[in-house]
């Protein structure tokens, strides 16, 4: 089964628009973590934010939050007030506390901010 | 920016040749992994590193294998290239290993196998 589970490949969103990319996870471990990455075009990997499995508030950074729904094991990246600049490939990923050597990485979203 | 350098950024080379890939940090981080991306797999572990000389397998090492003689610098080598090997190699680094832990990455080498 797939650890991390991104279901949408491309979104599109206007300028200084909020939008939201979903991913939903799989584990059965109580203690994880949750990160959000930006791949621009010019290839780099950035990290953007990250939530504990025990954290009881969203993360928040800057522009960028967390939807952290722990039941429905779900961690939704939320951009504000979107900007060209936000156009990139954004990966969720989770570390387990078993084997917490790996990052698992989903699929991916390709996000389009439309001027 | 996390201090991380790979080498080469781009390299194409024939099937059956051997090649290494370099990851050079300046952080001083114990822990050093090599993923690759692909479309439609996101990016999956190869091998990591816990310390200098102390290498583990990731969740695609078959044809790989990685060495890690200094704390800075972790290789990648394939052995004999494939075609099924063409990919984007990341390295990632980090400080420890645990679950809240976020990886840093490499800017990233372009291996095409012809």
């Amino acid at each position: 089964a797939q650890k991390i589970t991104q279901t949408q490949p491309g979104m599109f969103v206007q300028e200084k628009e909020a939008v939201t990319l979903d991913c939903t996870y799989d584990t059965s471990d109580q203690s994880y973590g949750l990160f959000w990455y930006k791949q621009p075009s010019s290839g780099e990997m950035i990290f953007l934010i990250y939530q504990g499995s025990y954290d009881e508030q969203n993360a928040t950074e800057g522009r960028y939050s967390l939807n952290f729904q722990k039941a429905r094991k779900s961690a939704n990246l939320v951009i504000s007030a979107s900007q060209l600049g936000d156009s990139a490939m954004y990966f969720c990923a989770m570390r387990e506390m078993t084997g917490a050597n790996n990052l698992f990485f989903g699929t991916g979203t390709r996000l389009t901010v439309i001027p | 920016d996390a201090g991380i350098t790979q080498s080469p950024r781009h390299k194409v080379t024939e099937t059956g040749t051997p090649v290494t890939l370099r990851c050079h940090q300046t952080e001083n981080h114990r822990y050093m992994y090599w993923y690759r991306q692909d479309p439609g797999h996101g990016l999956r572990l190869i091998h990591y590193s816990y310390g200098v000389k102390d290498t583990d397998k990731g969740e695609v090492s078959d044809g790989y294998s990685v060495s890690r003689s200094k704390t800075e610098d972790f290789l990648l080598t394939l052995e004999s290239a494939t075609s099924s090997q063409t990919s984007v190699y990341f390295c990632a680094i980090s400080e420890v290993y645990r679950e809240w832990t976020e990886a840093f990455f490499g800017q990233g080498t372009r291996l095409t196998v012809v």
